[in-house]
């Protein structure tokens, strides 16, 4: 069984400051962990991921997360808000599973940039 | 990653009526996956769909209210039987990419409201 908490449904950040959205996952064995952004009215959209390697990862728009086993974390995190950030943000764990990794998704962070 | 194209993008129905969703893959995928997203809440598995085969309902949602084809392997379809207003949430699918490493692809999804 898998299972993913994001600390905060909502946080504020003022354009230009650090960004940090909390996930914190349970899994049985080794997970893959992935971060989505959902924008207004639309889909959504892979930010980034982890499997396997290193453990810092590097996405779109600027955003990184580091998987940290030992405290089963996979925070998110932007040095430098910008408005057009705004957005849902989901934390998704996944794990083999009969053949496949369907995910499960955390609640999700309503990220807010104030000017 | 896979490209998905899901329509209609919105949609306002009576109560009662039904409502049929469909995307679209531009490749072949073995599993389709429908989420459903209720306003404020992260995204609920309804069922995965191969084709060839009937789908796999998640706990709580059953084919007689959520009835899905999948005639091949670029094309899914989900319905939404017998509307309440209880059923007004936005609508997603998805495939997974490689087996889920890479992440999973989502269409832009459906917000239905139902009055």
């Amino acid at each position: 069984a898998q299972s993913v908490t994001q600390l905060g449904s909502h946080v504020s950040v003022s354009e230009g400051a650090l960004v940090l959205l909390r996930c914190n996952y349970s899994s049985s064995v080794p997970p893959y962990l992935f971060w989505y952004v959902q924008y207004p009215n639309q889909g959504l959209q892979l930010l980034l991921k982890y499997t396997t390697g290193a453990t810092l990862v590097k996405g779109i728009n600027g955003f990184e997360a580091e998987f940290k086993k030992s405290e089963t974390s996979f925070h998110l995190t932007k040095p430098s808000a910008h408005m057009s950030d705004a957005a849902e943000y989901f934390c998704a764990v996944s794990a083999p599973s009969g053949g496949s990794y369907i995910p499960t998704f955390g609640r999700g962070t309503s990220l807010i940039v104030h000017p | 990653s896979a490209v998905i194209s899901q329509k209609p993008s919105r949609d306002i129905c009576q109560r009662g009526t039904s409502l049929t969703i469909q995307c679209q893959v531009d490749s072949q995928v073995t599993m389709m996956f429908w989420y459903r997203q209720q306003p404020g809440q992260s995204l609920t598995l309804i069922a995965t769909a191969n084709q060839g085969s009937e789908a796999t309902y998640e706990s709580g949602f059953v084919i007689d209210k959520f009835p899905i084809s999948r005639p091949n392997l670029t094309f899914s379809t989900l319905t939404v039987s017998n509307m309440s207003p209880e059923d007004s949430s936005i609508y997603l699918c998805s495939v997974e990419d490689l087996r889920g490493e890479l992440g999973y692809t989502f269409g832009s999804g459906t917000r239905l409201t139902v009055v």
